[in-house]
């Protein structure tokens, strides 16, 4: 069965440059969400999508900016980074009612 | 805003003894789910409570949602090492809002 697919796996930046991570929900789920977790941390609320349009948000940067495309696919646009951005960004897809969220393998980020 | 705390934060059993993780939420959800997250992986769910008082089963864990819907526990009778990782509960206040998650309990089962 099709999982959610988070590209790229792994990315390194320095301070100040941009990232962008994508995000591929799985077929006919009309939610996504994306949250970043820190090391030993709980993954953290950043913004979420229902039906291409943002249904909520949570903690998540002005630097930071997100989109849901026409194909359903996410995209969170990071620029000015900053060392505290490293953290493993998780994208998760849902059905929407309350069903339980499927989430990709994550994303990696180290800002240098 | 809404916080979902859970204790302990960490906990290390031998195999075969029983573990609890509790989840408390500062507010009332409309429902909760559990996932659980092993080390270097994502986390995968593990079950959706919704009714207040409702117990579901599943094998070994035993999950319980709070009358008042604000709290929640899992409980795992006879560890394995298969059990180990952090299991999260997770809150929403709506159905399509954001699923807040709780602070995870870490579990550790030595043979």
């Amino acid at each position: 069965a099709a999982g959610v697919i988070q590209s790229p796996r792994h990315l390194i930046k320095e301070k100040r440059e941009t990232a962008t991570l994508k995000c591929y929900p799985i077929p006919r789920h009309d939610t996504v969400y994306w949250y970043q977790q820190g090391p030993g941390q709980d993954p953290q609320f950043l913004i979420s999508f229902y039906e291409k349009m943002q249904s909520d948000k949570g903690s998540i940067p002005d630097r930071f900016s997100a989109q849901q495309f026409s194909d359903y696919h996410s995209e969170l646009n990071m620029s000015s980074l900053e060392l505290g951005d490293s953290a493993l960004y998780f994208c998760a897809s849902g059905r929407a009612g309350g069903e339980k969220l499927f989430f990709g393998s994550g994303t990696q980020l180290s800002v240098l | 805003g809404q916080q979902v705390m859970q204790i302990p934060q960490y906990q290390h059993v031998q195999e075969g003894e029983d573990f609890t993780t509790y989840c408390n939420s500062s507010t009332t959800l409309s429902n909760i789910q559990w996932y659980k997250q092993r080390p270097g992986g994502h986390p995968v769910f593990l079950i959706q409570l919704v009714k207040s008082g409702e117990v579901k089963k599943q094998k070994r864990l035993t999950f319980q949602f709070g009358e008042a819907k604000k709290n929640s526990s899992l409980h795992i009778t006879a560890t394995q090492t298969t059990d180990v990782g952090t299991y999260f509960c997770a809150g929403q206040t709506g159905t399509a809002s954001k699923l807040t998650f709780g602070t995870g309990t870490r579990l550790q089962v030595t043979l």
